[in-house]
């Protein structure tokens, strides 16, 4: 059973550029995460999704920032302009919700280089 | 807001030994999920055991297990019989009762060494 899927894996790109990250749930699963993560700042949620409606966006960095779930498949994360304080390893993660005890799955990860 | 506190930022443990790692969070909350998550060099972040706030019993999966004190907000995650594979960085998260709020706090982490 194929778990959360990201792609790029690595992503090195130049200042003002646009980025977009992705990701492939779990089959099934209602809830989508994006997680970023950073030596100073830690792990932390940028938006969910439940149903591919956004339910709480409040981590969302600043306007750069936009997430999209246009089906229960696949969402995006992209980042325009980037800025190289947005380098950093990004996780998509997706849940059954209380169907199974609240457990975020993670995918592999996105590490990005902006420079 | 919680808030979740991982005390020891490095932990070593000489391998087949047993390890505890901290972790104390704070909430008004009596309703709750707690998790100790994995993530080796990989940067995979890989679940290690769950622990739902209204069962008393600690959770377990073979080696792992957790010391859960609902009155003092600790949540311990103890490895036994320590592997070279369980070297990596170990988060403890919270995740609300409250339906509809899926967010997980993570603490700082613990980074564990294991000594061959």
């Amino acid at each position: 059973d194929a778990g959360v899927i990201q792609s790029p894996r690595h992503e090195v790109t130049e200042m003002g550029q646009e980025v977009t990250l992705r990701c492939k749930p779990i089959s099934g699963h209602d809830y989508l995460f994006w997680y970023r993560q950073t030596m100073m700042r830690g792990l932390e949620l940028l938006i969910y999704f439940n149903n591919n409606v956004p339910i709480d966006d409040s981590g969302m960095p600043e306007d750069r920032f936009s997430a999209k779930m246009p089906n229960a498949s696949f969402s995006t994360l992209k980042i325009q302009p980037s800025e190289p304080r947005d380098s950093a390893v990004y996780f998509c993660a997706s849940s059954l919700g209380d169907r199974d005890g609240e457990t975020q799955y993670f995918g592999p990860g996105t590490r990005l280089l902006v420079l | 807001a919680q808030t979740v506190t991982q005390s020891q930022p490095e932990m070593s443990v000489q391998e087949a030994e047993t390890v505890t790692l901290s972790c104390t969070y704070d909430t008004s909350e009596s309703d709750y999920y707690l998790f100790w998550y994995k993530q080796p060099p990989s940067r995979q972040m890989i679940l290690v055991i769950r622990q739902e706030a209204y069962k008393q019993q600690n959770a377990t999966e073979n080696r792992f297990s957790v010391n859960f004190q609902k009155a003092a907000k600790s949540f311990s995650l103890k490895i036994s019989d320590s592997q070279l594979g369980d070297a990596a960085m170990y988060f403890c998260a919270y995740r609300s009762g409250d339906f509809g709020n899926e967010k997980l706090t993570f603490g700082t982490g613990t980074r564990l060494t294991i000594i061959p």
